[in-house]
């Protein structure tokens, strides 16, 4: 399985700031996906993201809020932007594993608290 | 609606007793089944999953979930549970083509002595 680091674990930030959250695979992966997790709650994709294209955002999430960039196939950036205590979550990044299709590896999580 | 259910959110059970988790899906067509577990602190880890077949299938730490497509559901099972399986529990559904998987809202597992 894919190995997946994730920067930072945990931060903690001020309302009306951005903080950029980094996502480094260990090998080359086509397809990355961000998800959350609010507190007490389940996860939901944010975006997919492919190496060359534009990301493609779920119902709920656009492009300002939560910038994506995939400058390779082993990394990518989420950015959440403007931040209010709402978007306090763990941020998660995951790639498709080469075990099987729909197989999702996940990264340890950024921990993200907006004060 | 398209949905996946884990109508527990939180369970106790006694170290050394049985353990069954509940996920009901309800979607046009039977879906790719998986059980993922997050650790306090942790990411999430792939239990089991479930594509075609056999529908009790193994997974790892002693975990199996068996596929009923009559009660469109996938329930985890563990015999005797040890202290170390305290964590959150996701059953989660994906299909052909589509490499996004969707999560249920979790079951919340504690272990007492």
């Amino acid at each position: 399985s894919a190995v997946i680091s994730q920067k930072p674990s945990r931060d903690i930030c001020q309302r009306g700031t951005s903080l950029t959250i980094q996502c480094q695979v260990d090998s080359q992966v086509t397809m990355m996906f961000w998800y959350r997790q609010q507190p007490g709650q389940s996860l939901t994709l944010i975006a997919t993201a492919n190496q060359g294209s534009e990301a493609t955002y779920e119902s709920g999430f656009v492009i300002d809020k939560f910038p994506i960039s995939r400058p390779n196939l082993t990394f990518s950036t989420l950015t959440v932007s403007n931040m209010s205590p709402e978007d306090s979550s763990i941020y998660l990044c995951s790639v498709s594993d080469s075990s099987g299709a729909n197989v999702l590896t996940f990264g340890a999580g950024s921990r993200l608290t907006v004060l | 609606a398209q949905s996946v259910t884990q109508p527990d959110i939180h369970i106790t059970v006694s170290e050394g007793a049985s353990l069954e988790l509940r996920c009901n899906y309800s979607y046009g067509a039977t879906p790719y089944l998986f059980w993922y577990v997050q650790s306090p602190g942790q990411g999430l880890q792939l239990l089991l999953k479930y594509f075609s077949g056999d529908t009790l299938v193994q997974g790892i730490k002693g975990f199996e979930a068996e596929f009923k497509r009559s009660q469109s559901s996938f329930n985890l099972r563990k015999p005797s549970v040890h202290w170390s399986d305290a964590a959150e529990y996701f059953c989660a559904v994906g299909f052909f083509g589509n490499e996004k998987l969707t999560f249920g809202t979790g079951t919340r597992l504690t272990i007492i002595p």
